[in-house]
């Protein structure tokens, strides 16, 4: 069973523009996320990540929000371009599993000049 | 410093046979984990090895079996494949497994099965 869900495959947005990537999870003893980005023959590189005792954390042009009453987390690239437009995974992590990572399918963000 | 890699990076075998894939982790990285990435489950999680110990496995099959050598180096084998092992196999090397501790990935080891 998918414990970590990405319900929107893809997603394009104009360079400038703000891109929001949702992740939805189902196990609340997750208590760490991460967010890695993908690009085409390449293996995922790590993004930003937030333990489950915050609700926000910022990286320059990237802030990771977590609402851990909705089981949901957010990805804001801000301003996003070109460069961005790759597979974004979301995963979460439990002790429960060792941290192993659980990965959401990915969202494949295509952003346009 | 150099990244994680795997070797070989392509592979096509027939139905039946064993494969066996290699990751070379990060200089100093002491846990590998692996993954098996498919367009219909996504990426999921096959073990984890630290100091040559498997400390975790994924619901995967008997038929995928893993170690890790001591120079932390670890090989992934899978014996009599199936159509459906056709992948993308990942290896991961971090300093240790704990939350937060980031992940590196390797490119993959693209794996068809005729």
């Amino acid at each position: 069973d998918q414990q970590v869900k990405q319900n929107s495959p893809s997603l394009s947005v104009q360079e400038g523009r703000i891109s929001i990537l949702n992740c939805d999870y189902t196990n609340s003893m997750f208590d760490y996320f991460l967010w890695y980005k993908k690009y085409p023959a390449e293996g995922p590189t790590f993004l930003i990540s937030i333990s489950s005792i915050k609700d926000k954390n910022e990286d320059g042009r990237f802030t990771v929000f977590l609402n851990k009453s909705a089981k949901h987390l957010s990805l804001h690239i801000v301003p996003s371009q070109p460069g961005d437009s790759a597979v974004y995974f979301c995963a979460a992590t439990t002790p429960n599993s060792g941290y192993a990572l659980n990965f959401g399918k990915g969202t494949s963000l295509l952003v346009t000049p | 410093k150099a990244g994680v890699t795997q070797t070989p990076r392509y592979l096509i075998k027939t139905r039946g046979q064993q494969v066996t894939l290699s990751c070379s982790p990060i200089s100093g990285h002491r846990s590998v984990s692996w993954y098996q990435q498919t367009p219909g489950q996504g990426l999921q999680f096959l073990f984890e090895y630290f100091s040559e110990t498997q400390r975790n496995k994924g619901n995967f099959p008997g038929r995928f079996s893993g170690r890790q050598f001591s120079n932390s180096r670890s090989e992934m084998n899978v014996s009599t494949l199936e159509l459906g092992d056709s992948a993308l196999y990942l290896c991961a090397s971090s300093l240790t497994q704990v939350p937060g501790g980031e992940q590196y990935f390797g490119p993959g080891t693209r794996l068809t099965v005729t």
